[in-house]
């Protein structure tokens, strides 16, 4: 089926950590983005990484698109780093974009 | 440039009412994207709209409808509410219909049915 799953659901980290969200797609599923959701509710642009890996500041992501994943690295994270990461992909027909069921980050001071 | 804007941000209206939501695209996007997000889900897509016209739908009950200006902007509308149709309405803008480009959102309409 169409799928995207995200691991893990819900993260705890004290201010300073690293971490690694990862992100499984299926076949039909390509071209991801990476989102991290204000306490406001809107989708953040992190990344979008059809293959390879991408650097802003602190923050990375990897995929590979030939096994299915994409991973996303939070370095020496900070408090304003926690809400909600939602990685996505397009569905091959149709220009949708599959969301997984996100990660929720929270760095503690 | 000017990025993904939406309206109203926030709205309550009553069951079986009708609602209309508006989003303005990203200047040089000719693609809008809707979706619901409900609480503690990832969004869901409602329907795509290129060129002024429907361009694929996700699985929701023709009540929700929509529309694509000539400048790009576009409407969502929901007619006989139900309450489960409470939820964040998220808009994206994108370069060409189906083509896999980078979509950027909007800052969301958190619709409450009562």
């Amino acid at each position: 089926g169409i799928q995207v799953e995200q691991s893990p659901p819900d993260l705890i980290l004290q201010e300073g950590a690293n971490s690694t969200l990862r992100c499984n797609f299926s076949d039909s599923v390509n071209n991801l983005q990476w989102f991290h959701q204000n306490p406001w509710g809107q989708l953040i642009n992190l990344f979008y990484i059809p293959s390879g890996t991408k650097q802003n500041g602190r923050l990375s992501a990897t995929t590979v698109a030939t096994e299915r994943y994409s991973l996303l690295y939070i370095s020496s994270s900070q408090t304003t780093d926690s809400g909600v990461y939602f990685c996505a992909g397009f569905y091959n027909q149709g220009g949708k974009l599959i969301f997984g069921q996100g990660t929720e980050l929270s760095v503690k001071p | 440039e000017t990025g993904v804007t939406q309206s109203p941000t926030h709205l309550i209206k009553t069951r079986g009412q009708q609602v209309t939501l508006r989003c303005s695209s990203q200047s040089g996007h000719n693609t809008v994207s809707w979706y619901q997000q409900a609480l503690g889900q990832g969004p869901q897509f409602i329907f795509q709209y290129y060129r002024e016209e429907e361009n694929g739908r996700g699985n929701f009950p023709p009540r929700f409808s929509g529309l694509q200006f000539p400048n790009y902007s576009s409407e969502l509308n929901v007619n006989a509410l139900e309450l489960d149709d409470s939820a964040l309405y998220l808009c994206a803008s994108s370069l060409g219909g189906t083509a896999f480009t980078e979509a950027f959102f909007g800052q969301g309409t958190r619709l409450t049915v009562v």
